[in-house]
């Protein structure tokens, strides 16, 4: 089956730094990939879809300029949370979107931020 | 190695009752969520159980035991609108989600 790979599964870092995860189709090719953010007990929410090749489209309310996403080949799209704050301390999770329109969710990365 | 195992599809008629299982392996528990999904959408949360028991919130209920490894959302008073794919999700022991592939559930008038 297809599957979805995080890098790293959880990271801590101190306010005001920078943390880039990686998201990665290992044995598909996803020309769509998704951010998501869950809050403790919340929905997933779509940050933004990143198609390859093209800049991210982003949710309302998400800020482009602090999660910078890169989506630079047909494996592997990378989320940047720039200058870090603890309210950002949180759990990310990938999804990619396969030929057959399936999504396939990533195991996700726990971001602490102290 | 981890798994989550639920049944591919299922079918049901609308004012029905249906119960989705999830069975899982993982290293460590550290709670388990239902997620519905509708097609094209991201998933929405249903429920989150870490403590065994059975968690009721409205027409869907969801159930866990930590012992066997088990869990099961049940769904009452089935809608046209509840058509959609149910995801089981378990959060290991290094806080990673293990995900289930996801139950597509089918209902009919």
């Amino acid at each position: 089956g297809a599957v979805v790979s995080q890098h790293p599964s959880w990271v801590i870092c101190k306010s005001g730094t920078s943390v880039k995860i990686e998201c990665r189709s290992l044995d598909f090719q996803a020309t769509t990939m998704f951010w998501y953010r869950q809050f403790p007990k919340q929905s997933l929410m779509l940050m933004a879809t990143s198609n390859e090749g093209s800049k991210a489209t982003y949710e309302q309310g998400v800020e482009k300029d602090k999660f910078l996403i890169n989506h630079a080949s047909l494996t592997l799209s990378t989320l940047t949370v720039t200058s870090a704050h603890p309210e950002d301390s949180s759990f990310y999770i990938c999804s990619a979107r396969a030929a057959d329109y399936e999504q396939y969710f990533g195991p996700g990365t726990r971001l602490t931020v102290t | 190695g981890q798994n989550i195992d639920q049944p591919t599809e299922m079918t049901a008629t609308e004012g029905a009752i249906v119960q989705i299982n999830c069975t899982y392996q993982t290293s460590g528990f550290n709670g388990l969520f239902w997620y519905q999904q509708h097609a094209g959408e991201a998933p929405t949360f249903l429920s989150y159980n870490v403590l065994d028991g059975l968690e009721e919130k409205g027409r869907f209920s969801s159930f866990l035991s930590r012992s066997k490894g088990y869990s099961y959302l049940l769904l009452k008073e089935l809608q046209m609108k509840d058509s959609a794919s149910y995801l089981c999700a378990v959060v290991d022991s290094n806080y990673q989600l293990i995900w289930g592939a996801g139950t597509k559930l089918i209902i009919k008038p």
